[in-house]
């Protein structure tokens, strides 16, 4: 099973500030099969980023995804006061075993 | 649009049976895999169980194999997940969410909103 581990745990921002955050893979993740997902308190999870790097429906392009093999990054240019939040990402090519980072919840500072 | 709605979570005790729904509109339900997804409170996600779109197939996490059966009615645009044998640590919101990829590469594309179990005494 492919162990994701995100980091920092927890980051904090101001509003219009950039946001790194980092997640890697116990092993290679193949054909970039990683997504990244953004959580409000109290709502369900939302698809933002698919194979690495695509942006899904309607996301902001302030959102972006990079890297491959072990490590993945996405990047959120400039925080607007809607994006704080919890960030997931999910690795699919290690299926049928889905799994996801334990999060990175970006708080204003 | 889209939409996932998630019935039949509530307050069972230890060893107890439950069963989830997830009614499906807004796509053609039949033609997509479907997976379950749950949170326990104040943790991450944890992916449990998917069955591809014509219920051919079906996938469960370790932590509930045996003990959870995923199903689906095309028919009714309904997926199911029956819980038998519940431990305190089952509970969760949990989420149904449809999937997108190909051959078994699926991220989750669309979610439900969450229905809560809880397991207790």
């Amino acid at each position: 099973e492919i162990v994701l581990t995100q980091s920092p745990g927890t980051l904090s921002l101001s509003p219009g500030e950039r946001a790194t955050l980092s997640c890697r893979a116990s092993q290679s993740v193949s054909s970039s099969y990683l997504a990244w997902y953004q959580q409000k308190p109290g709502q369900a999870p939302r698809l933002l980023i698919y194979g690495a790097s695509s942006r899904a429906t309607g996301i902001p392009d302030r959102f972006s995804g990079s890297g491959s093999g072990t490590d993945f990054t996405l990047t959120i240019s400039r925080l607007e006061p809607e994006d704080f939040a919890v960030y997931y990402c999910q690795q699919y090519g290690s299926s049928p075993r889905w799994t996801f980072g334990q999060g990175t919840k970006v708080e204003i500072k | 649009q889209v939409q996932l709605v998630e019935s039949g979570g509530g307050v069972v005790q230890p060893g107890g049976s439950l069963r989830l729904s997830c009614a499906a509109s807004g796509f053609t339900f039949s033609s997509y895999g479907m997976h379950w997804v749950r949170q326990a409170p104040g943790k991450g996600l944890e992916w449990v169980a998917f069955i591809r779109y014509d219920g051919s197939n079906k996938y469960y996490a370790d932590s509930v194999k045996g003990r959870f059966t995923i199903s689906r009615d095309n028919s009714k645009n309904t997926l199911y997940l029956q819980m038998n044998s519940l431990r305190a640590e089952d509970t969760a919101v949990y989420y149904c969410a449809k999937a997108m990829g190909a051959g078994l590469r699926y991220y989750f594309d669309y979610w439900g909103q969450g229905t809560l179990v809880t397991v207790s005494s």
